[in-house]
């Protein structure tokens, strides 16, 4: 139980170019889902909350017009990277709280999706 | 602002010795996680532990919380090479919040 997939596991586009990742969590119904950065060898540096049916709330310094984030299911969450710059390179991670048990804060990370902009 | 600081940064051992990485904050954590992530993968759950001065065991990983929820450690005995990769510890204010994610502790388990 507890799976979260995404899609796709890895892009590469042009510069300028948009790029839509998906975040699903196959077994379970997740009210919050999580996105983050990761960079070679760091550890995650959260970007926003996306909450299903209202806004995503962003963290200090990520720029909102910039990383859109779509909850619109329990089971789904979208984060589009538009007109991508090679400075958006990186490792693209997201987690799910379970809705029904997920008092203990614990989340279910998806495998994370690379992307590199040329 | 929750820090969380966690130690070493990287660890580089031989198989079958003993280690233990720790996470500490100034912050009081109602849970505190420990996710293990392989390069190229996302983090896995390893355990949550919720109780001051817990101590909960996973084979040959033993975890604790301190007395004040304010810190937790994780210990791996007789390490193996399949025990690398990156240890990231989590901790929240409150159980319906956003976590706080440690530096991370890459180790590394040479045969």
């Amino acid at each position: 139980g507890a799976v979260v997939s995404q899609h796709p596991s890895r892009v590469i586009c042009k510069s300028g170019t948009s790029v839509k990742i998906e975040c699903r969590s196959l077994d379970f119904q997740a009210t919050t889902m999580f996105w983050y950065r990761q960079f070679p060898k760091q550890s995650l540096m959260l970007m926003a909350t996306s909450n299903e049916g209202s806004k995503a709330t962003y963290e200090q310094g990520v720029e909102k017009d910039k990383f859109l984030i779509n909850h619109a299911s329990l089971t789904l969450s979208t984060l589009t990277v538009t007109s991508a710059h090679p400075e958006d390179s990186s490792f693209y991670i997201c987690s799910a709280r379970d809705s029904r048990g997920g008092k203990y804060n614990e989340q279910f990370f998806g495998p994370g999706t690379r992307l590199t902009v040329l | 602002t929750q820090l969380l600081e966690q130690s070493p940064q990287f660890l580089s051992i031989q198989e079958g010795e003993n280690l233990t990485v720790y996470c500490n904050s100034s912050s009081v954590f109602s849970s505190l996680q420990w996710y293990r992530q392989e390069p190229g993968e996302g983090p896995v759950l390893l355990v949550t532990v919720v109780t001051g001065g817990e101590v909960k065991k996973l084979k040959r990983l033993t975890f604790q919380f301190g007395d004040a929820r304010k810190d937790s450690s994780l210990h791996i005995t007789a390490a193996q090479p399949g025990d690398t990769g990156l240890y990231l510890c989590a901790g929240a204010e409150t159980n319906a919040g956003k976590s706080t994610f440690g530096d991370g502790t890459t180790l590394t388990v040479k045969p």
